[in-house]
């Protein structure tokens, strides 16, 4: 299985502050079809995961332009330009040029 | 709006089997494959595996090889997770999610939406 290793693991931001989450993968994810297949999910308390960005960098539909992805092969990184308060929650990276894999999560809070 | 709706939480005995159910609305329910995955309390997801609505047909995780099944009714746009020789470390939240994402020569790289509200399974003697 491919390892997906996020870090920091949590973060403590004030509103109005960027936030950085990396996300690494033991094997790269840019596939021969010229794709890479990295995703990002916020998991809001006692919410399922929802869909932040797939692709690397294409935000899913509604998701905030504040909200931005890049990266290639093994390095990517999830990048918030100013946190609200709305933006607390879990963040997990996930794979899936194989069977499905995710990182740890990292843990969002507001100061 | 396109939804997963899943049943509710369960208490079993340990050995025993559970099903989850996950009734899909809003979308054409044979044209989209359904996965399943779950969160250990405090802990990340883990995929279980999914399964084509349209076919019937399957793939698990690994882990789950034996253990669980999955199965579909097109005529109420259900699916179902059915975990068997339920362990102490099987109590999580288990979720249902629709597959989007990008195919090509019959092989599909999914993301996920939406997701089921999730289900609790504990395992209690």
């Amino acid at each position: 299985d491919i390892v997906m290793t996020q870090t920091p693991l949590s973060l403590s931001v004030t509103p109005g502050q960027p936030a950085s989450i990396s996300c690494k993968s033991s094997e790269s994810l840019l596939h021969n079809n010229g794709r890479t297949h990295l995703n990002w999910y916020l998991q809001r308390p006692g919410q399922p995961p929802q869909l932040l960005i797939y692709e690397i960098s294409n935000r899913f539909s509604g998701v905030p332009d504040r909200f931005g992805g890049s990266g290639s092969g093994t390095d990517f990184t999830l990048k918030i330009s100013r946190v609200e308060a709305e933006d607390v929650g879990v963040y997990y990276c996930m794979q899936s040029i194989q069977s499905p894999t995710f990182g740890q999560g990292t843990r969002l809070e507001i100061k | 709006q396109v939804r997963l709706v899943q049943s509710g939480a369960e208490v079993k005995r340990p050995g025993a089997s559970v099903k989850v159910s996950c009734k899909a609305s809003g979308y054409t329910f044979t044209g989209y494959y359904i996965h399943w995955l779950r969160q250990a309390p405090g802990q990340g997801l883990e995929w279980m595996g999914r399964i084509s609505p349209n076919s019937g047909g399957t793939k698990y995780a690994e882990n789950f090889q034996g253990r669980v099944t999955l199965t579909r009714d097109t005529s109420i746009n259900t699916a179902y997770m059915e975990l068997s020789g339920l362990r102490s470390d099987d109590r999580a939240v288990y979720y249902c999610a629709r597959e989007d994402g990008y195919c090509r020569g019959g092989t599909c790289y999914p993301w996920f939406d939406p997701w089921g509200q999730g289900t609790l399974v504990t395992i209690s003697s």
